[in-house]
Formats: C-alpha cells, structure tokens, sequence
C-alpha cells in the first residue's frame, strides 16, 4: 500500500500570510495527487487535482506542484474562510490512501 | 446540481451490523464511479472503499476488508455499505462522494454531508 505523509501537521498563520503543505508518497504517484479543505461540520471540499490543476470555482490563491513523491499545496493571502484541515489523497492504486492532514489555524 | 444524500447511520453494538444508502442526484449515477470515506471523532479523513460505474469493481481499505461490502443499484441510483463485524474503531461520520470523471480517476469532486455511525454497547 502507498503512505502518505504530510507537513507540518499544523501551523499557525495570519490573515495574508503564505501557507505551504507537503505531502510525501512512499513511491512514486506520478501526478495522481489531490488536495481537500475539510471544515468542522461541513462536507470535504476538493481544491486542486491532479497535482495542479484547480478545481473549478476555488480561489486562485490555491496552487499545487510536484510529481513522483513530493507535492506542495501553497495558499497565498490566507483568507479568515482558508483555515481548515487539508489533506492530501492519491488515486494511483487503490487503497486511495489519505495523508493525515495538516491543520491550518491562526 | 449535483446532490448525495447519506442516510442510515445510527448506533450499533459491537459486533453488529448496518447497512448506509447515498441517494444520487443531478447527474447520471451509473457513469461515475463512487466511494466511502470516513472520519473518526477527533481524527482525519480515512477513504474506506471505491466501486466503478458499472459495479463490476470494487476496492477497500484493509481495515475492512472482509467486513464491509459496496455495492450501487444504477436504476435507484443509490450507493450502498453493507457494515458487518462492527467495532468501536468504525464509529465515524460516513461520506459518500462522487468520481468526477467517466472513466473513474478514483477521487472525488463531490460529497454528501456524511451520516454517524457510533458503534458502541
């Protein structure tokens, strides 16, 4: 089975701050790599796929790069609505593994 | 727009079994492949399992093979989890979600708001 891994597990930022999350496989993914924003109460929110590309309707002050087994998910100008928990989920080969999450707050 | 709708969790002995729906809409249900994820109180996002369009494959997480089965009736476009063996370490809440592509890239552009499953005597 593939590990995921992500860091840091948590970190504190300021409104307008710039974020960044990696996320490490224990093999290469190539590019079958995906970000989530998940909020106390509400339903997990895809943010950016296939490493990099932005899913429709989420602020481009989400980005994702990387490929093979390091990924980073970077939010620039954090906005009061951005802290949350993000997680990072591969769809290589099943079982579609989940990283643990890295927990943004203030 | 594109609406799933869990139901059937509830409380369970251990060792009990449980049966979760996802009711599709806005969308056609048999095009996309669909998967099970799960969160624990206090713990991350856990994907549980995954099943094509069509049915005909179905993938799980070793925590519950062989105690848990997926399946979908396309002509009710309804999702299914057949829980059994149920133990405290399976209290969660219980998101369906939908593939966003035809030919299943095995992650999800949409989730139902979940349903809690509290396995406990």
């Amino acid at each position: 089975d593939i590990q995921m891994t992500q860091s840091p597990s948590s970190v504190s930022a300021s409104v307008g701050d710039s974020v960044t999350i990696t996320c490490r496989a224990s093999q290469t993914i190539y590019t079958y790599l995906h970000w989530y924003q998940l909020k106390s109460g509400k339903a997990p929110q895809l943010l950016i796929y296939a490493a990099s590309r932005l899913q429709s309707g989420v602020p481009s002050r989400f980005s994702g790069s990387g490929s093979g087994t390091d990924f980073t998910l970077t939010i620039s100008s954090l906005q009061p609505e951005d802290f949350a928990t993000y997680y990072c989920q591969q769809s290589y080969s099943p079982p579609f593994t989940f990283g643990p999450g890295t927990k943004v707050d203030i | 727009e594109v609406q799933l709708l869990e139901s059937g969790g509830g409380l369970v002995q251990p060792g009990g079994s449980l049966r979760l729906s996802c009711t599709a809409s806005g969308f056609t249900f048999s095009s996309y492949a669909m998967s099970w994820v799960r969160q624990a109180p206090g713990k991350g996002l856990e994907w549980v399992s995954a099943i094509s369009g069509s049915g005909g494959s179905t993938y799980y997480a070793d925590s519950v093979k062989g105690r848990f089965t997926t399946s979908r009736d396309n002509s009710k476009n309804t999702l299914y989890l057949q829980m059994n063996s149920l133990r405290a370490e399976d209290t969660a809440i219980y998101y369906c979600a939908k593939d966003p592509s035809h030919t299943s890239s095995w992650f999800a552009d949409y989730w139902g708001q979940g349903t809690l499953v509290t396995v406990s005597s």
